[in-house]
């Protein structure tokens, strides 16, 4: 069984429209992330999340927003999509802790047409 | 600033033969290095993890992999490659003043019959 669970595995967006991705862990942790993966860059840190306060953000775009309302979750919500956001977007956690390993969900592939 | 740089994007070995795939660190004291494993359509899984300690760390399926100071690097390596070894791997390094994980932008490893 996954362990972390992101939902939907697939989205297609128009241009200007608002999406929520879903990422939940069942591992117990305490630290959860966002990466981003795409041709341009292959794996990017988005953001990061200890105890569901944001420990550090990579992302220049306030379109990209983290919503954690429980300690297992953290969903990603992208306002005004654009054709370059589209990407691949993983979900990870660790224990909390610096330097533990991380564990990825399967991710989301966003395609913005 | 940490990084890691992985020179070759993509490596073609033939089925048996041995693998080496580089990997060089930009850190200043000693890091936590890692080597994590994509195959197609999935999330990112850990081979193995280098603690200060022992420079060899044995991870799984046969792959090890070198820690070198004076090299600044962190190659890894399989005495005989499989078919299902076919997949991207990315080296990364770990930040101690975060919980912060930069990857390297991956080898595409093809395996021919």
């Amino acid at each position: 069984d996954p362990k972390i669970i992101q939902k939907p595995k697939y989205l297609v967006a128009v241009t200007g429209s608002e999406k929520i991705l879903i990422c939940e862990q069942y591992l117990g942790h305490n630290a959860m992330y966002w990466y981003r993966q795409s041709a341009k860059k292959p794996l990017e840190f988005m953001f990061s999340y200890s105890y569901q306060k944001l420990m550090d953000n990579q992302t220049a775009s306030s379109r990209f927003q983290p919503q954690s309302s429980k300690k297992n979750h953290l969903d990603l919500q992208i306002t005004a999509l654009k054709p370059d956001d589209s990407a691949t977007y993983f979900c990870a956690s660790s224990q909390e802790g610096f330097n533990e390993r991380l564990f990825f969900g399967h991710g989301t592939k966003l395609s913005v047409l | 600033a940490q990084s890691v740089t992985q020179p070759d994007a993509r490596v073609t070995v033939s089925e048996g033969a041995s693998l080496q795939l580089r990997c060089k660190y930009s850190y200043f004291g000693t890091p936590y290095l890692f080597w994590y494993v994509q195959y197609p359509r999935q999330g990112l899984q850990l081979l193995l993890k280098y603690y200060p300690g022992d420079p060899v760390v044995q991870g799984v399926n046969g792959f090890e992999a070198e820690f070198s100071k004076s090299n600044s690097s962190f190659h890894l390596r399989k005495a005989s490659v499989h078919w299902s070894d076919w997949a991207v791997y990315f080296c990364a390094v770990s930040s101690h003043s975060n919980n912060r994980i930069f990857f390297g932008d991956g080898t595409q490893l093809v395996v021919k019959p």
